[in-house]
Order: C-alpha cells, then structure tokens, then sequence
C-alpha cells in the first residue's frame, strides 16, 4: 500500500541552525502539506503546496520557513534558523485532491533545538 | 472561529467494554469531518471520512457518524490493540487545511 516517508526519523540542532525535512508523497497525489505537533498539544497546520506553489499557510509558517518540491517526487520544509519553540513532531501529508480530500500522513520527524 | 473539541480527553475501558468517543465542531462550511488514530511517536493513521449530516462509516470495531454539530466514533467490544489517541480533524470553506481536536487517549485492558 502506498505511503508518505519522511526523513531523518529524528534530528537533533542546536539554535540558529537550519534544518531541511524531507518527504516523498503517495506518488499519484496533487496536493502536498505540512503540519506540526507540540508534545501535548492539538496538531497545528502550517503549508499546503499544489502546482509548485503555496496554496495556503498559517500564522506560524513565517519567513523562517519554507518548502519546495526540488524534483518529481520530495517535497521538503526548511526552517532557516530555528527557535527554541520550533520543537516539535512535524508531519508531512498528501492528498489526491480532485474531490478526494482525505490527507495521509507520513510517521514525522521529531525536532528538538538545543 | 472554528474550531474542533473532542471528549472525553482520556478514556479506559476493558477489553469487550462498548463506548464512544465525541468530536464537537464549530466551523463555516463543512466541507468533511476525519478520523484518525495516533500511536505515540507516529505520524496520524487515517480512519474514516465523513461528508455530510447522517453519513455513517464502519471499520472492523469502528463506526464514524455525523451531525450538523459532532461527530461519534463508537467503539465495540474493543481490544488492547485499539489503544490509541483518536483525533478528529475538520475541513472548512474553501480551505485545504485540516483544524484539529486535542484527541481522546484511549486505553483498553485485557
């Protein structure tokens, strides 16, 4: 059954530092995301990407964030010099679109700034 | 503001013992309702999609349904391996992004 990955599992920075996470989305899927998860707290959205743009962001995706899809299968976010409160679980998610809206998940990447 | 409440926030039943869990919403045009299971460490687990005011959906032990104002996933004669977070997330408007609730933390003991 297809899945979204995502890579590295975890990753360990110190403050200041920037950060690539990557993924590779269900690979027939149009409509790609980024959310996050604080440990205890409700899952947040930041981006969705679709046609290789920004359709949507948050309030948190500020300029220290970014995303790209640098070939036909990675969609990566960048956060270019990370913050304490960057900590988090951050999930990437695809969706067919076209009508189908349900969005599968990848198992995340645990970030923890030093 | 919209927005998604689920309870209770922790659960435990025994193993064979029925319940449901509660999403309530508060949003601008629905445009559809998820459920979800999250173990601890992963990455949400999709469930079921729910559309509309009194669309139902069932899965092995699960059923999903849906109001104008919340949504229930019944639980039946669970096992020690649904123990799990269950989250519900909303879609609204014209918006792509999925708003969440803080989950209900189910534990079943054989």
């Amino acid at each position: 059954e297809p899945e979204v990955t995502q890579t590295p599992s975890h990753q360990v920075t110190q403050m200041g530092q920037e950060v690539i996470l990557r993924c590779v989305p269900i690979s027939n899927h149009l409509y790609f995301y980024w959310y996050r998860q604080i440990l205890g707290q409700k899952v947040e959205f930041l981006v969705s990407f679709y046609n290789n743009e920004i359709s949507e962001k948050s309030e948190i995706f500020d300029d220290q964030f970014s995303v790209e899809r640098p070939d036909g299968s990675n969609f990566t976010l960048k956060i270019r010099s990370t913050k304490l409160e960057d900590s988090a679980m951050y999930f990437c998610a695809s969706s067919v679109g076209q009508g189908l809206e349900t969005q599968y998940f990848g198992p995340g990447t645990r970030l923890l700034v030093l | 503001e919209d927005q998604v409440t689920q309870s209770p926030e922790a659960l435990r039943l025994q193993e064979g013992e029925s319940s449901s869990l509660n999403c309530s919403y508060t949003v601008s045009g629905l445009r559809g309702l998820f459920w979800y299971r999250q173990d601890p460490g992963k990455g949400p687990e999709f469930l079921f999609t729910l559309y509309s005011a009194g669309e139902e959906k069932e899965k092995e032990r699960l059923k999903a349904t849906l109001t104008k104002k919340e949504s229930f996933l019944h639980i039946t004669a669970p096992k020690p391996e649904d123990s799990a977070t269950y989250l519900c997330a909303v879609r609204a408007g014209n918006n792509r992004k999925l708003i969440w609730g803080l989950g209900t933390s189910l534990a079943v003991n054989p």
